[in-house]
């Protein structure tokens, strides 16, 4: 079946304008997660959704980073007045799951997110 | 908070080879997930394997198994028959086992070059 997908592949901004980058989960994928890789800090988690739950947003950087899920599935990750430190690939995961267990975390593509 | 450490930031094997991949991580918990994933550069972020910490036997998947050592809090990859297509950066990652979400904390990665 189809995988996590994401959009745009890549995405140049220009310094304090917004930006938003989507993710498609698996179908059926009731977990979702947004991370951010950088040079300089690595692989970072940012936010997770699950079902109809108040997400975890624990790893949002700042403010101006915000993120929904619509209908339990599709998702989107804004951010408003873009820095130049936000450049990164931004990249999406999605699970299920299942009682009593912990699902494997696919990953989509990931947006390269450039700021001029 | 579990950190994840990765002493290796670079490693080759010629092709048909045997090559080993280190990661140790520091945790608090009894109940928890380990996964090795490969991202070659095309971005996408590849399950290679998987081990459940409560499970003593090692997770083996084809050419790929691992060496779990949870006194030590050690878990290597190794890598046998080495192909071309294996070159790429490989992250070791911590899962809690928790039964709400969880998020992956990820190591800092290898890369991993495999020489005809």
């Amino acid at each position: 079946g189809a995988g996590v997908s994401q959009s745009p592949s890549n995405k140049v901004t220009e310094k304090g304008k917004d930006v938003e980058l989507r993710c498609d989960p698996i179908s059926g994928h009731t977990a979702l997660y947004w991370y951010r890789q950088s040079l300089g800090q690595g692989l970072e988690f940012l936010i997770y959704f699950q079902g109809n739950s108040a997400p975890d947003k624990s790893g949002l950087p700042s403010d101006r980073f915000s993120a929904e899920r619509t209908g339990g599935s599709v998702s989107t990750l804004t951010i408003q007045r873009t820095q130049q430190e936000d450049s990164a690939v931004y990249l999406c995961a999605s699970s299920s799951r299942r009682t009593g267990g912990k699902d494997t975390q696919y990953f989509g593509p990931g947006t390269r997110l450039t700021v001029l | 908070a579990q950190t994840v450490t990765q002493s290796q930031p670079e490693m080759s094997v010629q092709e048909a080879e045997t090559v080993t991949l280190s990661c140790t991580y520091d945790t608090s918990e009894n109940n928890y997930y380990l996964f090795w994933y490969k991202q070659p550069p095309s971005r996408q972020m590849i399950l290679v394997i998987r081990q459940e910490a409560y499970k003593q036997q090692n997770a083996t998947e084809n050419r790929f198994s691992v060496n779990f050592q949870k006194a030590a809090k050690s878990f290597s990859l190794k890598i046998s028959d080495s192909q071309l297509g294996d070159t790429a950066m490989y992250f070791c990652a911590f899962m809690r086992g928790e039964t709400s979400g969880s998020r992956l904390t990820f190591g800092e990665g290898t890369q991993l070059t495999v020489n005809p």
